[in-house]
């Protein structure tokens, strides 16, 4: 099966710009969410969604950071006007919705560079 | 709200040497614990997981790690490493349940260095 697809890989952009990355989730994942790895820390939930809703987006800076998932498929998380701390490693995971099978499988991520 | 604490930071190790990676977590409900392992601009691979049963937990290329309650803790392990194992490998924890169930919470990471 296929996994989880995210782009792009890489981005640079100057700070006060905007951005936006792309998430696929693996086919059938009800549970789908967004981190910020930042270098040299584990990474950080930003927000969850189930299906086409949000679960828990108590940890987003939403003055400028802002995540859809509108057909609880794939979703985007934009950041405007993007920071120089936010540098760092975007990673999307996503989850079937059978708790027994409490796996989060995780894509290769974005690295955003803010200059 | 559950914390992880990974004990090092690094771990540099000589092949075919034996590894201990520490992890410590605090919570006031119950958890079950992960353990990820990221390889250079990679994702993050999942190793091995507790949920509930034996806490002897055999993961993926050899490791298995070891859940202690009374301890709080969640060491990895692995007898003998190769040059294949260098990596940071992160602790985790999610509640059992309720709202945000699923939300992983991680430990710092700890990389893992072999030498020949």
């Amino acid at each position: 099966e296929a996994g989880v697809a995210q782009s792009p890989r890489y981005k640079i952009i100057e700070k006060r710009q905007s951005v936006a990355f792309w998430c696929n989730p693996i086919s059938g994942h009800a549970t789908l969410y967004w981190y910020q790895q930042i270098l040299g820390q584990g990474p950080k939930l930003l927000i969850q969604f189930q299906n086409n809703g949000v679960v828990d987006d108590s940890q987003l800076p939403k003055d400028r950071f802002s995540a859809e998932r509108l057909k609880g498929v794939d979703s985007t998380l934009k950041i405007q006007p993007a920071k120089l701390e936010d540098s760092a490693v975007y990673l999307c995971a996503s989850r079937p919705l059978d708790i027994a099978k409490n796996i989060q499988y995780f894509g290769a991520g974005t690295r955003l560079s803010v200059l | 709200a559950q914390s992880v604490t990974q004990l090092d930071s690094q771990v540099p190790v000589f092949e075919e040497a034996p590894v201990e990676l520490r992890c410590n977590y605090s919570s006031s409900v119950s958890v079950y614990l992960f353990w990820y392992v990221q390889y250079p601009n990679q994702g993050l691979q999942l190793l091995l997981k507790y949920l509930s049963g034996s806490t002897l937990v055999k993961g993926i290329n050899g490791f298995e790690a070891e859940f202690n309650k009374s301890q709080t803790s969640f060491h990895l392990r692995k007898p003998s490493v190769h040059i294949s194992d260098t990596a940071e490998y992160f602790c985790a924890v999610t509640k059992t349940g309720g709202t945000s169930y699923g939300k992983l919470t991680f430990g710092q990471g700890t990389i893992l260095t072999v030498h020949p």
